[in-house]
């Protein structure tokens, strides 16, 4: 089945470690992408990617880290920098163009 | 500043009436793409309805619509017949950028939608 797969669902960090969050999708994507949510808000960019090898900053990728070796993977690295991890991450992707964006399940990030 | 807005943090409907979720959005680029997308409480996003820039039409599908009003910047939804189901967080997204171009997506805050019986 071709989809967009994102793990783990439920992760625990302390405080002062880096953590990576891992997105994987089959669909032949280009475009993929990083968003934050905390409860009740909506979604924040974090990270996208166009194509291998080249990203972009969303509006609040300070504290984050990515990269795009390759055209399905697509992870995301909470550094200690980022002052307040705790929250839910989506993944997304889709082809360039107008066309819908697939999410995955979802990482829910916890400091400890 | 905002790109996209949705000035209607939570809203109420009774079953089987219709309801319009409000978005706004910002952008001077003429090629851009419109998207709602449906939050359950299980946090899955799923895609409801996509409106292009130059679409002449309003797009529709299903019971879902979208009120297309270029010259307002407005895209809202409109859900028809509205079923305890459609209890959800609403987003509004847009794809700013020419299209083969940038493609930064972009959300707004949400709308919480509850459907009373």
């Amino acid at each position: 089945d071709g989809g967009i797969t994102q793990s783990p669902k439920y992760l625990f960090r302390k405080e002062g470690q880096n953590v990576t969050l891992s997105c994987e999708q089959n669909l032949n994507h280009d475009a993929m992408y990083w968003y934050r949510q905390d409860p009740g808000q909506g979604l924040r960019l974090i990270y996208y990617s166009q194509i291998v090898n080249d990203f972009q900053k969303g509006d609040i990728a300070e504290g984050y880290s990515v990269s795009r070796e390759k055209k399905e993977s697509f992870p995301l690295t909470v550094t200690s920098a980022q002052k307040n991890p705790t929250a839910f991450y989506l993944c997304a992707s889709k082809t360039v163009g107008d066309t819908e964006a697939f999410f995955g399940q979802g990482t829910r990030l916890t400091v400890v | 500043a905002q790109k996209i807005t949705q000035t209607q943090p939570g809203m109420f409907v009774q079953e089987k009436e219709a309801v319009t979720l409000d978005c706004t959005y910002d952008t001077s680029d003429p090629s851009y793409g419109l998207f709602w997308y449906k939050q359950p409480s299980s946090g899955e996003m799923i895609f409801l309805i996509y409106q292009g820039s130059y679409d002449q039409q309003n797009a529709t599908e299903g019971r879902y619509s979208l009120n297309f009003q270029k010259a307002r910047k407005s895209a809202n939804l409109v859900i028809s017949a509205s079923q305890l189901g459609d209890s959800a967080m609403y987003f509004c997204a847009m794809r700013e950028g020419t299209q083969g171009g940038s493609e930064k997506l972009v959300f707004g805050k949400g709308t919480k939608l509850t459907v009373n019986p």
